[in-house]
């Protein structure tokens, strides 16, 4: 059973980068199938998506982040991680890391369902 | 303020069938498939339907989900009390070029 863990520190402050790493166990991260994705949750509930990496190192981001946004893989490790940049009180969520799928059509591909999902990280943006 | 419009709350009684709606454009649901997950209060979000209309194995038939033009909807029949959880949708933005997630409903069970 494929299990997904997120770490990292659950303070940071203004103007700092925000580091986060998910391990993966019970399985590759080397797996071709899927998108390692990481996805945040305000405490006002919303569900933003962050970005993903696929095992090439392929990544993809949403736009409002792409600017402080570093998503990468360490097939070493099992791990993928997320790097934000300069953060602010609005960067404060619960970040979760989850495996998607995805499905290609002759132009494009996109992720399909998150069918596993960690168990999610607090952070909190303060000085 | 979400991309995709869900009621914010929906309720019934035991054996009752709810339905909860999700409204997009046609950049989103209108050309791709909608997803629906279910969340528990301290837990992360649970894959509930893909696909429009299908089910993940271990999910109860009462679960199912349709899609209509730039509509979704969710519907739980035979309602029980611990189907009570926050119930998002989500799906691919074109214009994004991303996942767009709905606001949430959070369903109550009288």
């Amino acid at each position: 059973q494929v299990q997904l863990q997120e770490s990292g520190p659950g303070l940071v402050k203004p103007s700092q980068t925000l580091s986060l790493t998910c391990t993966v166990s019970g399985g590759s991260i080397r797996s071709g199938n899927y998108y390692w994705t990481w996805i945040r949750q305000y405490p006002g509930k919303g569900l933003e998506w962050i970005g993903y990496i696929q095992y090439s190192g392929s990544t993809h981001y949403n736009p409002s982040l792409k600017s402080r946004l570093i998503i990468s893989l360490d097939t070493s490790k099992n791990q993928f991680s997320l790097r934000l940049r300069s953060v602010t009180a609005a960067d404060t969520a619960m970040y979760y890391c989850a495996r998607g799928g995805y499905y290609c059509s002759t132009t494009s591909c996109r992720l399909d369902a998150f069918n596993m999902w960690g168990q999610g990280t607090r952070v909190t943006v303060s000085s | 303020q979400s991309v995709l419009t869900q009621p914010p709350s929906a309720s019934g009684t035991p054996g009752q069938r709810v339905t909860i709606s999700c409204s997009g454009s046609s950049s989103n649901i209108g050309s791709n498939y909608v997803y629906w997950y279910q969340q528990f209060p301290g837990m992360a979000p649970n894959l509930l339907i893909y696909r429009n209309n299908q089910r993940p194995s271990g999910v109860p038939d009462r679960f199912s989900g349709s899609k209509s033009g730039t509509s979704a909807s969710l519907a739980i029949s035979g309602l029980r009390s611990e189907d009570e959880a926050d119930y998002y949708c989500a799906t691919w933005d074109d214009s994004l070029s991303g996942v767009i997630f709905g606001g949430g409903t959070k369903l109550s069970v009288l």
